[in-house]
This record gives C-alpha cells, structure tokens and sequence, in this order.
C-alpha cells in the first residue's frame, strides 16, 4: 500500500491564482480530511468528508474548496491565492472502530503565496 | 480555551534517558480519543501511540507509552531510552466524536520540540 499520497510537495503561486492539491488514499478509508500547518502551530482542520459525495468544513474553510467523488481522492482548492494561505498543507485518512481511530497523514505539499 | 495544551515548547534529553512530554486537554465528552504524533524535520506526521477515553489501561508501543490521568485531564507521552532519531516535534492531538456530525477531526496543541543530546 502507498498509504496517503500528496501531489505536489512545494508550490509557489502568485497572488490571485488558482490551483488544486491532490490527495488520495488506497487504504479504502471513508474519512479523509485537509489540515494546514503554519509555523509554530499544530494542524488545522479545513475540510473534511466522511464519504464519496460528502464533504463538510471545519475550523478554517475560507478560501478553499474540495469535492469527494470517489473513496481514493480528496482534492483541495485554492480558489485565489492569498499570502496568508502560505502554509504546509496535510491530507489525512482514517477508518474507524471501536479501539482505535487512527488518522494516517500524507507527506505534506508546501504553499508559498507571492 | 485551548482544547489542548503543550506547556513545553522545547525539551532536552540525554540520550538512553527517559522523558516526559506533557499533555492536557479540556473536553465535556466522555468519549474521545487522544493521540500522540511525531513530526520529523522531514515534516511527516508520523502516528506514535492512542489512547481511548474508555481504555482502562495506559497506552503502550514499544518505547512510547502515553500516563493517562482522566481526572486530571491529562495524556502525557512518555519515551523510554531516548535515540538520537526520536528528535523531533511531539504533537498531542485529540478526537472528540460529536453525535450530530460525522467530523472525526483532530484538534491539535501547539507541539514540544525534543532534542535528544548524544
């Protein structure tokens, strides 16, 4: 199993632009989630979804956007880069049962906003 | 208030010497899960250890074992005999399971740098 996959690992936008971070799983895992880490600071959730078809925010959802058509990927996108949505960017994927709940983190993909 | 508290920014430790990196949490749930992950210079979140509200016993993997204090709120992650690769940022995180969403997020502390000195 390759586990969680991130594409790409860095990225430098310019303001304004748009781009698409790819994430996908082959653990067949129904959870996946988006977090971003900015430095000093632990993960913050953006998006999460708890099926194909099914997707939610979480505690940061401004400026992106995802879609989950099948269980393997979970794209995010920036709709229009901002500096403030440099970051390092972790696609997350988990199943769940009763003893543990256990999220598998992909590698990470850095964002730089020029 | 912050969910999950990391007191220690930064930690020493000899190497072969064991270490405590503190954790408490704040929630309502009697059901939830905290979790310790370990992020390399690489920057991979790398999962360590898990504990469940309900486990009765503390947590062990290996080297990793996690002191769970219910009352106390508190998940403390303790590493047995120290290496020079266990250097790295500690995060503690936690899974609250809200019964209206199916959010399974974790809520993350700010995370404990350890430097395991030769």
């Amino acid at each position: 199993n390759a586990g969680v996959t991130q594409t790409p690992k860095f990225q430098v936008l310019k303001t304004g632009q748009s781009m698409t971070l790819q994430c996908a799983q082959d653990m067949n895992h129904e959870y996946m989630s988006w977090y971003r880490q900015d430095p000093g600071m632990g993960l913050r959730l953006i998006h999460y979804s708890v099926g194909a078809g099914i997707t939610d925010q979480g505690e940061v959802p401004n400026g992106y956007n995802v879609s989950r058509s099948t269980t393997e990927d979970f794209p995010l996108r920036l709709l229009s880069a901002a500096p403030s949505q440099t970051s390092v960017y972790f696609c997350a994927s988990s199943y769940s049962s009763i003893f543990t709940d256990t999220q598998y983190f992909g590698p990470g993909t850095r964002l730089t906003v020029l | 208030a912050q969910k999950i508290t990391q007191t220690q920014p930064g930690m020493f430790v000899q190497e072969k010497e064991a270490v405590t990196l503190d954790c408490t949490y704040d929630t309502s749930d009697q059901s939830y899960g905290l979790f310790w992950y370990k992020q390399p210079s690489s920057g991979e979140m790398i999962f360590l250890i898990y504990q469940g509200s309900y486990d009765e016993q503390n947590a062990t993997e290996g080297r990793y074992s996690l002191n769970f204090q219910k009352a106390r709120k508190s998940a403390n992650l303790v590493i047995s005999a120290s290496q020079l690769g266990d250097s790295a940022m500690y995060f503690c995180a936690m899974r609250e399971w809200p019964m209206d969403t199916g959010r399974r997020a974790l809520t993350f502390g700010s995370g404990t740098r350890l430097q395991v000195q030769p």
